[in-house]
């Protein structure tokens, strides 16, 4: 069965760079939520799209923005990198219209900011 | 604010017998729970849920019993096997669009 891909899988960035980060939901899955997990942490919850509209938002940085297109897909752009946002980015999907709340995860983007 | 606590950072158990992980809430809006599982490296799997209609739910080897009144819900493995071996993170649903609150995880190891 198809999964949530995640683009890229790694990313090294410098301080004060741009980054942005991909994801393919589910096909058929209408929602897509994106989670931060630091070192040794729970999953963060930053912001989530339904029908490409922005629909929850967590928290998400100012210098982070986030998008739902029209096939879908997510990106999360970062800008002005600071070292705390290392850290493994994921984006999960859902089918709102399902009888449940499940999340299906991606397998993460390691971000390290250096 | 909602919160969602897992005491317990780490869990040993022998192969076969019963993993018991636990979960703590306050001021859940939707008493709706979701367990994920997580290996290094990997997203969180999802494994089971339940709702408040609900005081069990039970999938295989996995139940899940919450106790409202508690405010305490908790994972049962029977049994349990090495490849259980991961963190366990429970989860609140914490709006009606979806979004999920996580414990901090247990990490379960089982040994052979």
């Amino acid at each position: 069965a198809a999964g949530v891909i995640q683009s890229p899988r790694h990313l090294i960035k410098e301080k004060r760079e741009t980054a942005t980060l991909k994801c393919y939901p589910i096909p058929r899955h209408d929602t897509v939520y994106w989670y931060q997990q630091g070192p040794g942490q729970d999953p963060q919850f930053l912001i989530s799209f339904y029908e490409k509209m922005q629909s929850d938002k967590g928290s998400i940085p100012d210098r982070f923005s986030a998008q739902q297109f029209s096939d879908y897909h997510s990106e999360l752009n970062m800008s002005s990198l600071e070292l705390g946002d290392s850290a493994l980015y994921f984006c999960a999907s859902s089918d709102r219209t399902g009888p449940s709340y499940e999340q299906y995860f991606g397998p993460g983007t390691r971000l390290t900011v250096t | 604010d909602q919160q969602v606590k897992q005491n317990s950072p780490s869990l040993s158990v022998q192969e076969g017998r019963i993993s018991i992980l636990n979960c703590d809430y306050t001021n859940s809006m939707f008493d709706y729970f979701l367990w994920y599982k997580k290996y290094p490296a990997e997203g969180p799997t999802f494994l089971i849920s339940i709702s408040s209609i609900k005081d069990k739910n039970e999938d295989g080897r996995f139940t899940v019993f919450l106790n409202k009144s508690a405010k305490h819900l908790s994972l049962h493995i029977v049994p349990s096997q090495p490849g259980d071996s991961a963190v366990y993170f429970c989860a609140e649903l914490g709006t009606s669009y979806g979004k999920l609150t996580f414990g901090q995880g247990t990490i379960l190891t089982v040994h052979p």
